[in-house]
């Protein structure tokens, strides 16, 4: 089945650092969309991408749809305590059911 | 964006009972899914809800140990049945105003069996 390949799986990083993630995959998605989750509560959505090659920011979060619609990646520049969390890279198909990453867990150290 | 609200929050039960998981929306959505996330794993679909009709379930989920029901566009329910300790998860509601919008979540039935 589908397969999504999130990485790093964690990263500690100190405050004020930019951070990079991606997500690659054997197949191809409509959509790629990015999620943070905190404890205890359910994934955010961050950012949504519709069309291969386009990139999108939102505030300090800037993330790309791969040329390939395989791929994508998100950058959070000048990182702060609260970007604390885990962060989820999902995949769309046709029928609308999202396949997920496994998930980049982000501490920051102020 | 839709405000999910999902109930309970979080539950122990005992194994071999089966618990019944509501998620209400504060607006009409075409599409609703359900989603398991074991412990320090990410997200599974179990299922789409569809709206007068029975759900579509993805691979390794039957409809027997997760029956779901979805009676208008604003309410859907999951119900885990004889459960055992390996159904110890969260269970999250997902709703999109389209096949091709963005999901949004509920916070999730934390869910424990003993």
């Amino acid at each position: 089945g589908q397969q999504l390949n999130q990485s790093p799986q964690s990263m500690f990083i100190q405050e004020g650092e930019d951070v990079s993630m991606n997500c690659t995959s054997s197949s191809i998605f409509n959509t790629w969309l990015w999620y943070k989750q905190d404890p205890g509560e359910g994934p955010v959505l961050l950012i949504a991408l519709y069309k291969a090659g386009e990139l999108t920011s939102n505030g300090r979060l800037t993330a790309q749809f791969g040329i390939t619609r395989k791929d994508s990646f998100l950058n959070i520049s000048a990182s702060i305590p609260s970007d604390v969390g885990i962060y989820f890279c999902a995949g769309q198909v046709d029928t609308g059911k999202l396949i997920f990453g496994q998930g980049t867990t982000l501490q920051v150290k102020p | 964006s839709a405000v999910i609200s999902q109930k309970p929050s979080r539950d122990i039960c005992q194994r071999g009972t089966s618990l019944t998981i509501q998620c209400q929306v504060d607006s009409q959505v075409t599409m609703m899914f359900w989603y398991r996330q074991q412990p320090g794993q990410s997200l599974t679909l179990i299922a789409t809800a569809n709206q007068g009709s029975e759900a579509t379930y993805e691979s390794g989920f039957v409809i027997d140990k997760f029956p779901i029901s979805r009676p208008n566009l604003t309410f859907s329910t999951l119900t885990v049945s004889n459960m055992s300790p390996e159904d110890s998860s969260i269970y999250l509601c997902s709703v999109a105003r389209g096949r091709n919008q963005p999901q949004h979540f509920g916070d999730g039935t934390r869910l424990s069996i003993l």
